[in-house]
């Protein structure tokens, strides 16, 4: 049974730093990895796809790799704001049909 | 963003009643889902479908059955309510079209008393 895991589960930081989120999932057959955001009481928006052929994907401030035979994917935000403030999931598909296994999330706070 | 949307958006319930949950999408996605939402447990796949009327469970499926009558439409009943399916559920849809990625409705609030 695929299983996927975000460290750390909080993470607390001032405005403008750099930061690394961490995904690591126990099963290297996966299809693809995305990235979501989650703001509280909301739906989820995503923010990058990468595939299992690539090594990373950028958009904007955020950068985000994959290492599929270690079972890792890491999410690099830059010059890190307060909107950013959010929870992060990680999540990934064996493709097809299949759905996502999700990662409990990291839960970021920029301070102003 | 996708055009996805759920209703309701919140619903009380009582231990034992019926509940049905729609997810309406404009986009013509063949796959669409159905997730739970729990502090503790993140997000977790009830049921999919990959068509009308082909639909497959998930991992935490007891309790639930879904219908795909129309491409556009993927319900999620509650037979007989309980105060653990208490969660926040969201529907979702794709990959789809050139894109691979999976997008997700607003959410249904559910409380069973």
């Amino acid at each position: 049974k695929q299983e996927v895991t975000q460290i750390p589960a909080a993470l607390s930081v001032p405005e403008g730093e750099n930061l690394v989120l961490n995904c690591s999932f126990t099963d290297s057959a996966i299809y693809n990895l995305q990235w979501f955001r989650q703001d509280p009481g909301k739906g989820l928006t995503s923010l990058l796809l990468i595939q299992s052929s690539q090594r990373e994907q950028t958009s904007g401030r955020l950068n985000a790799s994959l290492d599929k035979s270690s079972g890792r994917s890491t999410l690099y935000i830059a010059a890190s704001q307060p909107g950013d403030s959010a929870t992060y999931l990680c999540a990934v598909s064996r493709g097809g049909a299949d759905g996502l296994t999700f990662g409990k999330g990291t839960h970021l706070i920029i301070q102003p | 963003d996708a055009g996805i949307t759920q209703s309701p958006r919140h619903k009380v319930t009582e231990t034992g009643t019926p509940v049905t949950l729609r997810c309406h999408q404009t986009e013509n996605h063949r796959y669409m889902y159905w997730y739970r939402q729990d502090p503790g447990h993140g997000l977790r796949l009830i049921h999919y479908s990959y068509g009308v009327k082909d639909t497959d469970k998930g991992e935490v499926s007891d309790g639930y059955s879904v219908s795909r009558s129309k491409t556009e439409d993927f319900l999620l009943t509650l037979e007989s309510a309980t105060s653990s399916q208490t969660s926040v559920y969201f529907c979702a849809i794709g990959p789809g079209g050139s894109s691979y990625e999976q997008y997700f409705g607003p959410g249904t609030r559910l409380t069973v008393t």
